[in-house]
């Protein structure tokens, strides 16, 4: 099964602010990297999908990269909207694996 | 529109049976794989299943293995996932989903239910 760690935990920042969360995966999944933020109460809304493809609809202040192992999401400048959990998934290959996630809170 | 609708949540005992329904509009059913994701109380999200979109392959976790069942009707676009001898630590929200991945990534197809409460206890 491909392990996905995710980076850090939990994170601290102030609107307005450059985030990045990281996800590594156990062994190369492609481009097949979607990340996910979810609110309480709400299911997981997509933001980027293959890696680093924008998801209709998503601010374009959210980016992705990566292939292979290593894929990262950037916020380039937070909104009080941002916070929130933050989920890597990878597709490439059955079971399907998230990352332990990501709690983005305000500072 | 596209629309995923899960059903069947509820209480059930540990050892006890339930069936949860998701129904899809709005998209060519048969050419998608369906994914059931679950996520305990307070805990971070779970892929419990996948059908594909003819129905031919399923693929389970193996916390479900052996006790949880996937299966499609795609005549009335509906997937169903039988969950046996359900224990305590099955108790989540269950969303369906239908999202990028090997088998198809279509641009900006990425949906998922609004999720059914599955609580197992005594």
């Amino acid at each position: 099964d491909i392990q996905m760690t995710q980076s850090p935990s939990s994170l601290s920042a102030s609107v307005g602010d450059r985030v990045t969360i990281t996800c590594r995966a156990s062994q190369s999944i492609s481009s097949y990297l979607n990340w996910y933020q979810q609110k309480p109460g709400k299911a997981p809304k997509v933001l980027i999908y293959a890696g680093s493809s924008f998801h209709s609809g998503v601010p374009s202040r959210f980016s992705g990269s990566g292939s292979g192992t290593d894929f990262t999401l950037t916020i380039s400048s937070l909104q009080p909207e941002d916070f929130a959990t933050y989920y890597c998934l990878q597709s490439y290959s059955v079971p399907h694996t998230f990352g332990q996630g990501t709690k983005l809170e305000i500072k | 529109e596209v629309q995923l609708l899960e059903s069947g949540g509820g209480l059930v005992k540990p050892g006890g049976s339930l069936r949860l329904s998701c129904a899809a509009s709005g998209f060519t059913f048969s050419s998608y794989d369906i994914n059931w994701v679950r996520q305990a109380p307070g805990k971070g999200l779970e892929w419990v299943s996948s059908i594909t979109g003819n129905g031919i392959r399923t693929y389970y976790a193996d916390s479900v293995k052996g006790r949880f069942s996937i299966s499609r009707d795609n005549s009335v676009n509906t997937v169903s996932l039988q969950m046996n001898s359900l224990r305590a630590e099955d108790t989540a929200v269950y969303y369906c989903a239908v999202y990028c991945s090997t088998t198809r990534c279509y641009p900006n197809f990425d949906y998922w239910g609004q999720g059914t409460l599955v609580t197992v206890s005594s």
